[in-house]
């Protein structure tokens, strides 16, 4: 079974610093999705990837995927205090069985 | 466009009873899909149906089944529940042809006690 594995499970960050998100997964998918979800609260799609080397950026949060490296990131730029929340990525299998990682609880303190 | 809807919001329930959570798919979207997520954790894929039919299915027991209905709405039904059922249910509803365009719902508190 494709297995998607994320790291860090908890990022403690400043206001203003930089990080990046790791997003591992186990076989071959040129497909990648990375969401949001606030406490309490459902999924908010963030990016779309679609093939190796797509790259998108959204604000001070961007997203790239290497598929060959099985690999997706997702880079904070200068955080601030609203990008707090628990962001997923998540790979499909058959163009409709979604796998999604455990979740990295990312905390950005003023 | 009032996008995914759920009902109910939280539900209480007790060991062995049986529920139904209800789905409405975003205007525009034939193709509905059903996840867990336990606290903690990220979701995890349950079914997901097209033209009415089961089209794809995870790692889950056959007390977890479901039905989509004419107008692409959708039923999860689980039987017999146990405490490791709680958990937040969450229906994705999307375009057929453009599967990757996934929107949530806002899901529903299941709390088996």
């Amino acid at each position: 079974e494709l297995k998607v594995e994320q790291n860090p499970l908890f990022l403690s960050m400043q206001e203003g610093k930089n990080y990046t998100i790791y997003c591992n997964y186990s076989t071959t998918s040129d497909r990648l999705y990375w969401y949001r979800q606030d406490p309490g609260k459902s999924l908010e799609s963030l990016f779309v990837l679609l093939s190796n080397g797509a790259v998108k950026q959204e604000g001070r949060l961007m997203a790239s995927l290497d598929t060959k490296a099985r690999l997706s990131t997702l880079h904070i730029t200068a955080a601030v205090h609203d990008l707090s929340a628990t962001y997923f990525c998540a790979v499909d299998q058959n163009f409709n069985k979604f796998y999604f990682g455990s979740g990295t609880k990312l905390n950005v303190k003023p | 466009d009032a996008g995914v809807t759920q009902s109910p919001t939280h539900l209480i329930k007790t060991r062995g009873q049986q529920v139904t959570l209800r789905c409405s798919p975003k205007s525009g979207h034939d193709t509905v899909s059903w996840y867990q997520q336990a606290l903690g954790q990220g979701p995890q894929f349950i079914f997901q149906y097209y033209e009415e039919e089961e089209r794809q299915r995870g790692n889950f027991p056959d007390r977890f089944s479901g039905h989509q209905f004419p107008n692409y709405s959708s039923e999860l039904n689980v039987n017999a529940l146990l405490l490791g059922d709680s958990a937040l249910y969450l229906c994705a509803s999307s375009p057929a042809a453009r599967y990757y365009e996934q929107y949530f719902g806002p899901g529903t508190r299941l709390t088996v006690t």
